[in-house]
């Protein structure tokens, strides 16, 4: 079992949607969550960040996170084609000696005009 | 501002070679990290340094090395390339070792192939 795992994908939403972008994960060490947003031939952008349970807004993009599930989401409303990226979950560790950020697969999201 | 910047962008290997891969950080970072990113894969963490030491290490072999210089630019060596070793190499800095508080910034990679 990998330690974030993140809906596959991929999605394919009409102009104007609500997407939802989710994952999971396994150690409850796992203290900061992120999201970063990658376009095609080009390396990870940070979206969102966050530490705690509950949500974040940041214009069209919310972050949520739920701790007792180990589940985090990003919902992005009114989506555009400029939208159309891979989406990357992160997760930093800090367990004991060990730290570092751990990423979930990705998303591949396509908004159609 | 610049933001991090790595070289080269491309560059093609054949198995067995060495190859050297460069990373400038973003003014005002001090930690640098390399990830490999497999096609269709998320990035997969390969080590940090801070104070030019190698601070943290993910699952990859000692074919896999690093260095950081006084200026806080980082260069990844990979000896004896495998095929499997092609994939993007993505660099990111952030600001203090260990601290997850601190984002991550990313360059675009360097995307190296193996024949």
């Amino acid at each position: 079992q990998k330690e974030v795992e993140q809906d596959p994908g991929p999605l394919s939403v009409p102009e104007g949607a609500i997407v939802s972008l989710n994952c999971t994960y396994s150690n409850s060490a796992f203290q900061y969550f992120m999201w970063y947003r990658q376009y095609s031939r080009k390396g990870p952008e940070l979206l969102m960040y966050t530490y705690s349970s509950g949500n974040k807004e940041d214009g069209r993009f919310t972050a949520q996170v739920d701790k007792s599930s180990k589940y985090i989401s990003l919902f992005i409303r009114d989506s555009q084609p400029s939208d159309s990226a891979t989406y990357l979950c992160a997760i930093w560790l800090s367990s004991g000696s060990a730290r570092q950020l751990t990423f979930g697969s990705g998303t591949q999201l396509t908004v159609l005009p | 501002d610049a933001g991090v910047t790595q070289s080269p962008t491309h560059l093609i290997k054949t198995r067995g070679q060495q190859v050297t891969l460069r990373c400038s950080p973003k003014s005002g970072h001090d930690t640098v990290s390399w990830y490999q990113q497999a096609l269709g894969q998320g990035p997969q963490f390969i080590f940090q340094y801070y104070e030019e030491e190698e601070r943290q290490r993910g699952n990859f072999p000692d074919r896999f090395s690093g260095h950081q210089f006084p200026n806080y630019s980082s260069e990844l060596n990979v000896n004896a390339l495998l095929l499997g070793d092609s994939a993007l190499y993505l660099c990111a800095s952030s600001l203090g070792m260990g601290q997850g508080n601190q984002p991550q910034h990313f360059g675009d990679g360097t995307r190296l192939s193996i024949l």
